[in-house]
């Protein structure tokens, strides 16, 4: 199964900021999927990234507040723009197994990032 | 919309007693997985059962799927400390490319 290394583990942030999130994965995958988990939450899926096109949000989430990179096929980054105390949040990197993602297959996790906006 | 609802929400058991979580969803799925997650860190896949499927095991996880029901179980036997986390179940709609739904998880702590 994939290794997925996801940084910082956590952050502090200030109100009005941005932060980058990186995704790095061990193999090639077509999707990698970026989801939040709000305290004592469910996760929430808020887009999916593919190498070489835009990404797609799922809705309530834009691309303005959640810009997404996908420079190749290990590697996504997600940044938190403008930030707020409700973007306090775990957020997650995923990917299926195997070079494409289905519903079949399970998804693998990165430790996640706890970011915290005061 | 929220398509897997787990039941209870928390449970605490001692060492060695069974924990059975339940999880409900709405429209017609392809598969139902479940997942664990520690303690502030990312999930961690236990087990896949497919709609054509009515029992898996794992080890010492049973999963049970009712699909008229539109219902699932976890069973994990003979609970140890470690098994302490939220699990979560998450359904797939369809057979190709799919996201999956998580449902709002079940928080057990195993008592030694």
């Amino acid at each position: 199964s994939a290794v997925i290394s996801q940084k910082p583990s956590r952050d502090i942030c200030q109100r009005g900021t941005s932060l980058t999130i990186q995704c790095q994965v061990d193999s090639q995958v077509t999707m990698m999927f970026w989801y939040r988990q709000q305290p004592g939450q469910s996760l929430t899926l808020i887009a999916t990234a593919n190498q070489g096109s835009e990404a797609t949000y799922e809705s309530g989430f834009v691309i303005d507040k959640f810009p997404i990179s996908r420079p190749n096929l290990t590697f996504s980054t997600l940044t938190v723009s403008n930030m707020s105390p409700e973007d306090s949040s775990i957020y997650l990197c995923s990917v299926g197994e195997g070079a494409i993602s289905s519903g079949n297959s399970p998804l693998h996790f990165g430790n996640g990032t706890r970011l915290t906006v005061t | 919309s929220q398509q897997g609802e787990e039941d209870p929400q928390a449970l605490s058991i001692q060492e060695g007693e069974n924990a059975t979580m339940n999880c409900s969803y709405k429209t017609s799925i392809n598969n139902l997985q479940w997942y664990r997650q520690n303690s502030g860190r990312g999930l961690v896949h236990l087990i896949l059962i497919r709609s054509n499927e009515r029992e898996k095991h794992s080890g010492r996880l049973r999963v049970t799927l009712d699909t008229s029901k539109k219902s699932s179980s976890l069973l994990i036997t003979a609970s140890r400390a470690a098994d302490t986390a939220s699990y979560f179940c998450a359904t797939a709609r369809n057979s190709g490319y799919s996201t999956l739904t998580f449902g709002k998880g079940t928080m057990l702590l195993v008592s030694p």
